[in-house]
């Protein structure tokens, strides 16, 4: 079955510098890779997602890149803001959605 | 938010007795799923419906079932709660294969 690597599983900027998650996944039949967002004590929450058919993909501060080759999608964070702090995790799509172990992100002022 | 309810959203239970935690939805969709979130190993997948009565097992499925008599409903039962199922459970439901899942604000379970 799918299985989801991501990396680093903690992650410490400066307000204004950029962030970047990486994540790898074994299962070449996956097509979609979505990255959510959790703040402390919620529920996840869709950010961005990719399919397998693009590239890159950007939604303001926040883009997503995939090379199905190298089996690998980062998310991008630019301009980083206190509240971008949270645990994000990237996902792809086996049988079901499988989540890499997430990565949390702290953005100190 | 998405229509997704889950029931009973806290509860402590003792080891060896069974427990059922429910999960509603009222947006129709096929796909519903549970997960479980623990502390170092992110969201990991315990079982899936792609249609009533049509389920199947995920990463993490030894000490669980489940049951979807109805679109609306999956039931997530541990047969005989351990410790080691004190969790996080989040119901998630999508309406197609590889598609955005919405979460439902997850039941917080311990097992003592």
């Amino acid at each position: 079955g799918e299985n989801v690597e991501q990396h680093p599983s903690t992650l410490s900027v400066q307000e204004g510098d950029s962030a970047v998650i990486k994540c790898t996944y074994s299962d070449s039949a996956s097509n979609y890779f979505p990255w959510y967002k959790q703040e402390l004590g919620k529920r996840p929450q869709l950010i961005i997602d990719i399919r397998s058919n693009v590239g890159e993909k950007k939604d303001q501060r926040i883009a997503v890149t995939l090379n199905k080759t190298a089996k690998h999608f980062s998310l991008h964070i630019t301009e980083t803001q206190p509240e971008d702090s949270a645990v994000y995790f990237c996902a792809a799509s086996g049988t079901a959605l499988i989540f890499g172990k997430g990565t949390t992100l702290s953005v100190s002022s | 938010d998405a229509g997704i309810t889950q029931s009973p959203r806290h509860k402590v239970t003792e080891t060896g007795t069974p427990v059922t935690l429910r999960c509603h939805q009222t947006e129709n969709h096929r796909y519903m799923y549970w997960y479980r979130q623990d502390p170092g190993h992110g969201l990991r997948l315990i079982h899936y419906s792609y249609g009533v009565k049509d389920t199947d097992k995920g990463e993490v499925s030894d000490g669980y079932s489940v049951s979807r008599s109805k679109t609306e409903d999956f039931l997530l039962t541990l047969e005989s709660a351990t410790s080691s199922q004190t969790s996080v459970y989040f119901c998630a439901i999508s309406d197609a294969y590889e598609n955005t899942i919405y979460f439902g604000e997850g039941s917080w379970l311990t097992v003592v």
